[in-house]
């Protein structure tokens, strides 16, 4: 089993474009989530998504949006960035037991914007 | 959610115990207490969770006192491969996302 991967590891981008991070579990997991993590600083959860279809807000949602595509995907897309979204962001999964308090996490996507 | 209190950092030897302590004087009847590790550059990965009195698995050991406003996380004989920062989380049992906050944590840095 890979876990939980995400895509891509590193990306720059210029203040108002736009991307979307990828992620993907293979655990069978129902509930994904994003946080951003600030240099130095602990992880803030962005949205998460308990079940297929279904997805809420977290602490810090704004600027951004998510799709949950399937069980297995939940993307997250920054739709004009700012130099304020230059962070590193880490999908995560937890499973089907409900116990979310075991979180599976990805390597991470470093994003700089400039 | 129950905030969470703990040292900002903790310096240890080799081979010695680490006792991180967590205070979370707000928490919750229905409140569980997890343990999280990170390394730099990587994800945070579950190390234990308990409710009440104490918990043991072949990594660490969390104690949880009779009014849990507190809790211990306990690694046994450090080596140099547990620096790292440690996380404490309080939260509830159910499947929703937003009840993990992750503070600050503590960073350990061992030395040999």
């Amino acid at each position: 089993n890979a876990g939980v991967t995400q895509t891509p590891k590193f990306q720059v981008l210029k203040t108002g474009q736009s991307m979307t991070l990828q992620c993907a579990q293979d655990m069978n997991h129902n509930s994904m989530y994003w946080y951003r993590q600030d240099p130095g600083m602990g992880l803030r959860l962005i949205y998460y998504s308990a079940s297929e279809g279904t997805t809420d807000k977290g602490e810090v949602p704004n600027g951004y949006n998510v799709s949950r595509l399937n069980k297995r995907e939940f993307s997250l897309r920054l739709e004009s960035a700012a130099p304020s979204q230059t962070s590193v962001y880490f999908c995560a999964s937890s499973g089907v037991a409900g116990n979310s308090y075991e979180q599976y996490f990805g390597p991470g996507t470093r994003l700089t914007v400039t | 959610l129950a905030k969470t209190t703990q040292p900002i950092s903790m310096d240890s030897y080799e081979g010695q115990e680490v006792n991180i302590t967590c205070s979370h004087n707000n928490i919750a009847t229905n409140d569980y207490i997890t343990w999280y590790q990170q390394f730099p550059s990587q994800g945070p990965r579950f190390i234990i969770q308990g409710y009440k009195t104490k918990v043991t698995n072949e990594v660490a050991s969390l104690f949880i006192p009779a009014d849990r406003k507190s809790s211990t996380l306990s690694l046994p004989r450090v080596s140099l491969s547990d620096t790292a920062v440690y996380y404490c989380l309080v939260g509830g049992p159910n499947n929703a996302g937003n009840m993990l906050t992750f503070g600050g944590g503590t960073r350990l840095m061992v030395k040999p």
